[in-house]
């Protein structure tokens, strides 16, 4: 069993729809969690940080966190079809080493 | 790309052959990590350095080896390399006490 598991979509969506996704994970250590998003043929790119649990929110975009149930989310509102990437999670525990889920694919539809 | 570059971007080579990968960057980053992404398994860590001459193994470090001979350089080399290396290889980086990792653009390998 992988330490992370991501929905890996694709998820399709119209402009201005509200993208759900999210991660769940198994080691309880993890502390420090993050987003990345990745554009085709690119790197990928810090989109969102949280530490611990609670919400963090940046513009239109809002990272859940919820220690409990070891369970992360993030939510993209009015979604643009620049919003067109794969978004991956990614959590560490003091060690700073990622793990990373297998990221999802969405595409914003004009 | 905080100043990180890859070299070859892509490659196609064949079983056996050994291959090297170079990472470079200019932000004088202490922590340097190579990774390869798959479809679905995301990114998975190979190697990753602390320091000049200091490297330590990832979860999948089998069939691969890394140095760092100056801070500016990652190199990652296959030593006979095999089909199951096949992948997008990616370099990133860290500032010591930072969380982000900067990453590169990426290498695309295909072995035949």
């Amino acid at each position: 069993q992988k330490e992370v598991e991501q929905d890996p979509g694709p998820l399709s969506v119209p402009e201005g729809a509200i993208v759900s996704l999210n991660c769940t994970y198994s080691n309880s250590a993890f502390q420090y969690f993050m987003w990345y998003r990745q554009y085709s043929r690119k790197g990928p790119e810090l989109l969102m940080y949280t530490y611990s649990s609670g919400n963090k929110e940046d513009g239109r975009f809002t990272a859940q966190v919820d220690k409990s149930s070891k369970y992360i989310s993030l939510f993209i509102r009015d979604s643009q079809p620049s919003d067109s990437a794969t978004y991956l999670c990614a959590m560490r525990g003091n060690d700073y080493k990622l793990s990373f889920g297998a990221g999802t694919t969405v595409t914003v539809r004009a | 790309d905080a100043g990180i570059t890859q070299s070859p971007r892509h490659k196609v080579t064949e079983t056996g052959t050994p291959v090297t990968l170079r990472c470079h960057q200019t932000e004088n980053h202490r922590y340097m990590y190579w990774y390869r992404q798959d479809p679905g398994h995301g990114l998975r860590l190979i190697h990753y350095s602390y320091g000049v001459k200091d490297t330590d193994k990832g979860e999948v470090s089998d069939g691969y080896s890394v140095s760092r001979s100056k801070t500016e350089d990652f190199l990652l080399t296959l030593e006979s390399a095999t089909s199951s290396q096949t992948s997008v290889y990616f370099c990133a980086t860290r500032f010591e006490g930072a969380d982000t990792q900067y990453f590169g653009p990426g290498t695309r390998l295909t072995v035949l």
